[in-house]
């Protein structure tokens, strides 16, 4: 079936590293993909997607890209905000018109 | 505009008792998901109502059900809680059924099953 597979939290970063936070899926053909921020105590944000092979999402300075090949959609940011530190989830539309979810990725961003 | 509202926001029950949570979407729009997170399962999807039918259903029991009124506020009830109940519960709304592409989400019920 339908899976999605993030890379094990936590991730601790310094203020103005780079990040990458890993993804990759399984799934038939080329589903739409997602990534969702949750800040403490908020509710899920739709971060950026990617609806067919070789796009790129982009927004508030991440980016990933659909990368059919390898079945990826890696997260990346140039250099991370304190701001920045919430849990990160990857995301596809499954067979049945749902969204299948990632495990979740924790980021901490120090000072 | 008001974001998604979840009411309450917390909530502890004992086992056995039965519960109901409430959602309020964005104005406007009509469908309205559920999805359960714990720290185990991660994020599940549970179902979707759309004018005040449920047009999808995820994996769970029978236990847990939902509805949907005519203004698209939408409750889900867990009947005969169990320990592993415990989780976030979190409601999304978009315009109009299926459209995953444009969900947002409220902030979530905190249930705690003793």
């Amino acid at each position: 079936g339908d899976s999605v597979t993030q890379m094990e939290g936590p991730v601790t970063l310094s203020e103005e590293a780079f990040l990458t936070i890993n993804c990759t899926y399984t799934a038939t053909g080329y589903p739409s993909l997602f990534w969702y921020v949750q800040y403490p105590g908020e509710g899920l944000q739709l971060l950026l997607k990617a609806t067919k092979a070789d796009d790129k999402g982009s927004n508030k300075g991440f980016e990933a890209t659909y990368r059919k090949e390898t079945t990826s959609f890696h997260l990346e940011k140039g250099s991370v905000q304190v701001s920045d530190s919430a849990v990160y989830f990857c995301a596809l539309i499954g067979s049945n018109y749902q969204l299948i979810w990632g495990a979740g990725t924790k980021l901490i961003i120090k000072p | 505009k008001a974001g998604v509202t979840q009411t309450p926001r917390y909530l502890i029950k004992t086992r056995g008792q039965q519960v109901t949570l409430s959602c309020s979407p964005i104005s406007g729009h009509r469908s309205v998901s559920w999805y359960q997170q714990t720290p185990g399962q991660g994020l599940q999807f549970l179902f979707e109502y759309f004018s005040e039918t449920q047009r999808n259903k995820g994996n769970f029991p029978g236990r847990f059900s939902g509805r949907q009124f005519s203004n698209s506020r939408s409750e889900m009830n867990v009947s005969t809680l169990e320990l592993g109940d415990s989780a976030l519960y979190l409601c999304a709304s978009s315009l109009e059924a299926g459209e995953v592409y444009e969900q947002y989400f409220g902030p979530g019920t905190r249930l705690t099953v003793t």
